[in-house]
C-alpha cells in the first residue's frame, strides 16, 4: 500500500549547524507534501509545506525541496537553534482521497 | 484564540469499559480527523469527516467510532477498549480537506 519514509528517526546535530531530513513516498499521484513540528507534550503544527508544481520552498531557516521524479522530499534547516529540537513528521497527500499518509517522524536533538 | 481542545488529557482505564474523549474546534472547520501515535509508527488515521454528518474510515478504524452532529464537536468513542488500543491520540481540523491540520494537544489513554 501507500507508505512514505522518513530517514533519520533521530538526528543530532551541533547549534548553529544544518540538519536534513529526508522522505520519500510511493504514492505517485501525491500532490501535497507538508512538514509538522511536534514539541514535547503537544500536539503537531505545520511548519512549511509544498506542492508538486515547486521544486523548492523557503521560510527564513527552513527550506523543502521536492524531486517528483525520485518521489522524495526533504526538510532543510539551517543555523540551527535550541528551539529547533523537536520531532519532525513528512506527510504526503493520498492521490485516491486526499487524506495525508505520514512518515515515522525525526528526532532533531540539537547540542549546545 | 483558534484551537483545537481535548478532554481528557490523561485517562486509564480498563478492558471493555466504552470511554469517549471529546473534541472540540471554535475555527468553523468543516474537516476534522482523529489521530493515533505510537512510537515508531507516526500517526495513523483513525476516522475523519468532511463535514456535519459525513464520517469515513482512516488507516485503523478498527475498535473505534466517531460522530460528527454539530460541525465544532467529533468525539472518539471507544465501545470495549483493549490494551492495544493504549496509545496517545490527537485531533485535528482544518478548514477544508487537504489544508492546513491544526492539532489538539493529546489524549493519553492507557487501557489495562
Amino acid at each position: 500500500g501507500e507508505n512514505v519514509e522518513q530517514h533519520p528517526s533521530t538526528l543530532s546535530v551541533q547549534e548553529g549547524d544544518s540538519a536534513v531530513i529526508k522522505c520519500t513516498y510511493s504514492d505517485s499521484a501525491s500532490n501535497y507534501f507538508p512538514w509538522y513540528k511536534q514539541e514535547l507534550g503537544k500536539g503537531p503544527q505545520l511548519i512549511i509545506d509544498i506542492r508538486s508544481n515547486v521544486g523548492e520552498k523557503k521560510d527564513q531557516r527552513i527550506a523543502v525541496t521536492l524531486n517528483k521524479t525520485a518521489k522524495h522530499f526533504s526538510l532543510h534547516i539551517t543555523e540551527t537553534q535550541p528551539e529547533d529540537s523537536a520531532v519532525y513528521f513528512c506527510a504526503a497527500e493520498r492521490g485516491s482521497n486526499y487524506q495525508l499518509i505520514w512518515g515515522a517522524g525525526t528526532k532533531l536533538i540539537i547540542k549546545p | 484564540e483558534a484551537q483545537v481542545t481535548q478532554n481528557p488529557r490523561y485517562l486509564i482505564t480498563v478492558t471493555g469499559k466504552k470511554l469517549t474523549v471529546t473534541c472540540s474546534q471554535n475555527m468553523n472547520h468543516e474537516y476534522m480527523s482523529w489521530y493515533r501515535q505510537d512510537p515508531g509508527l507516526g500517526l495513523r488515521q483513525i476516522y475523519y469527516s468532511m463535514n456535519v454528518e459525513v464520517t469515513d474510515k482512516g488507516d485503523v478504524p478498527e475498535g473505534y467510532k466517531v460522530s460528527r452532529k454539530e460541525k465544532r464537536n467529533f468525539p472518539l468513542i471507544l465501545e470495549s477498549p483493549s490494551p492495544n488500543q493504549t496509545s496517545l491520540y490527537f485531533c485535528a481540523s482544518s478548514l477544508q480537506d487537504g489544508g492546513e491540520q491544526y492539532f489538539g494537544p493529546g489524549t493519553r489513554l492507557t487501557v489495562t
